[in-house]
């Protein structure tokens, strides 16, 4: 399953599909980008992070694309679990001149049905 | 090790009255930062502070917010009085401060306040 856009709040998939979440951002200056997610309840919680200089990483199960050409960041989760089910947000920094600054998108709510 | 901890985790106050919240970052984080998720919307920023000093208050909404971090350790953030608009969640995060500016922020679980 995969999130259109970056207002497509929410994606539904089945338990063991891979699932892809995407995020525009904003500023084309941006340096760093993490994904956080957050369950129910709870506080945001790392994931996975991502410099300019690379155009993807690698997690365990969750791999992260950066495209600078079209400001475009995704976050693939593979084999996705119920307990994948939450909020996932990306960030953005630019360090030159937000400092630690982070800025969020809207999140996209995953839910994973058994 | 503990995370990071922030009371209380929920508050509900009348127009007018006065909350204060609380975080504890990690042991030995001189970041700490404040959020805040206004209903539906996205996660924005506050302020930051390396250890008790502001590094960055421009997202601070109003007058009505006061943050400290006294002796470089917890912080509390004082809203006062408390207006409709300012009911959400407010997390707070902190980073270690060794490595610049693109650390990993690890937050807390939040304080939901709901001002009537």
């Amino acid at each position: 399953g995969e999130s259109v856009g970056l207002h497509l709040p929410t994606l539904s998939v089945q338990e063991g599909d891979n699932s892809i979440i995407n995020c525009a951002y904003s500023n084309s200056a941006s340096d760093y980008f993490i994904w956080y997610k957050q369950e129910s309840g709870k506080g945001p919680q790392f994931i996975i992070d991502i410099r300019s200089n690379m155009d993807k990483r690698q997690g365990q199960r969750v791999t992260v694309l950066l495209n600078k050409t079209v400001k475009h960041l995704s976050l693939q989760i593979a084999a996705t679990q119920p307990g994948d089910s939450a909020v996932y947000f990306c960030a953005e920094n630019l360090s030159e001149t937000s400092g630690s600054r982070l800025t969020f998108g809207e999140g996209t709510q995953l839910t994973v049905n058994p | 090790e503990a995370g990071v901890t922030q009371f209380p985790s929920h508050s509900v106050i009348e127009k007018g009255q006065t909350v204060t919240l609380r975080c504890d970052p990690i042991s030995g984080h001189d970041n700490l930062y404040w959020y805040r998720r206004v209903m539906g919307k996205e996660i924005k920023f506050l302020l930051h502070f390396v250890k008790e000093s502001k590094q960055d208050e421009s997202g601070m909404p109003n007058n009505r917010f006061l943050a400290e971090r006294t002796g470089g350790t917890y912080s509390t953030l004082k809203v006062q009085p408390a207006e409709l608009e300012d009911s959400g969640v407010y997390f707070c995060a902190s980073s270690l401060g060794t490595s610049g500016t693109q650390e990993t922020q690890y937050f807390g679980p939040g304080t939901r306040l709901l001002v009537l």
